[in-house]
């Protein structure tokens, strides 16, 4: 059974503080995705990793994949509090099973 | 274009009722999904469907059923609901095929069985 797993839980920081949030998952697989959702909303994709080694970037927010070591990070680069939401990531295992597993979540919270 | 779009929006329920949620998408998409997301728990895969007229478990599937009789639309019922079920819901769709695609969601649907 596919588990996924995000360390930290919840995350407080300051602005302008550089910090990682690390994504874990129990199977093969090289299609890795991350998600934000702000407070009582719906989630929205942020990035969409296919290989292993891929590396995308979007503004303060730099995702990257080693399917080797079946790990994610977001890195989040001299944060603002526009950013406070949580962050989710997903795989799509290769199993052919078509099914889509999310991690927990990471709350994250940027103070001013 | 409207995407995902899930109704209702809120519900309460009393012990024992029974309801179907419905989901509904534009983008032709051949993958749906239904999630459950609980404080603390992330999003929970309950059932989802490859294409019409199929449908899977996922990792939480008891106490619901689903239904996918058209493309465009992915039903999960509750036959009878319990406090346990009280939940956000969520649906979502995605491309189908070998490459691997993102996941487009609904607005939610806030559940509360007392």
């Amino acid at each position: 059974e596919l588990k996924v797993e995000q360390n930290p839980l919840f995350l407080s920081m300051q602005e302008g503080k550089n910090y990682t949030i690390y994504c874990n998952y129990s199977t093969t697989s090289d299609r890795l995705y991350w998600y934000r959702q702000d407070p009582g909303k719906s989630l929205e994709s942020l990035f969409v990793l296919l290989s292993n080694g891929a590396v995308k970037q979007e503004g303060r927010l730099m995702a990257s994949l080693d399917t080797k070591a079946r790990l994610s990070t977001l890195h989040i680069t001299a944060a603002v509090h526009d950013l406070s939401a949580t962050y989710f990531c997903a795989v799509d295992p290769r199993s052919g099973t078509y099914k889509y597993i999310f991690g927990t979540g990471t709350r994250l919270k940027v103070l001013a | 274009n409207a995407g995902v779009t899930q109704t209702p929006k809120f519900r309460v329920l009393k012990t024992g009722q029974s309801m179907t949620l419905l989901c509904a998408q534009d983008m032709n998409h051949e993958y749906m999904y239904w999630y459950r997301q609980d404080p603390g728990m992330g999003l929970r895969l309950i059932h989802y469907s490859v294409g019409e007229g199929t449908t899977a478990k996922g990792e939480v599937p008891d106490g619901y059923n689903v239904s996918r009789l058209k493309k465009q639309n992915f039903l999960l019922g509750l036959e009878s609901a319990a406090p346990s079920q009280t939940s956000v819901y969520f649906c979502a769709s995605r491309v189908g095929g070998q490459g691997g695609t993102e996941a487009f969601f609904g607005q939610g649907t806030r559940l509360t069985v007392v």
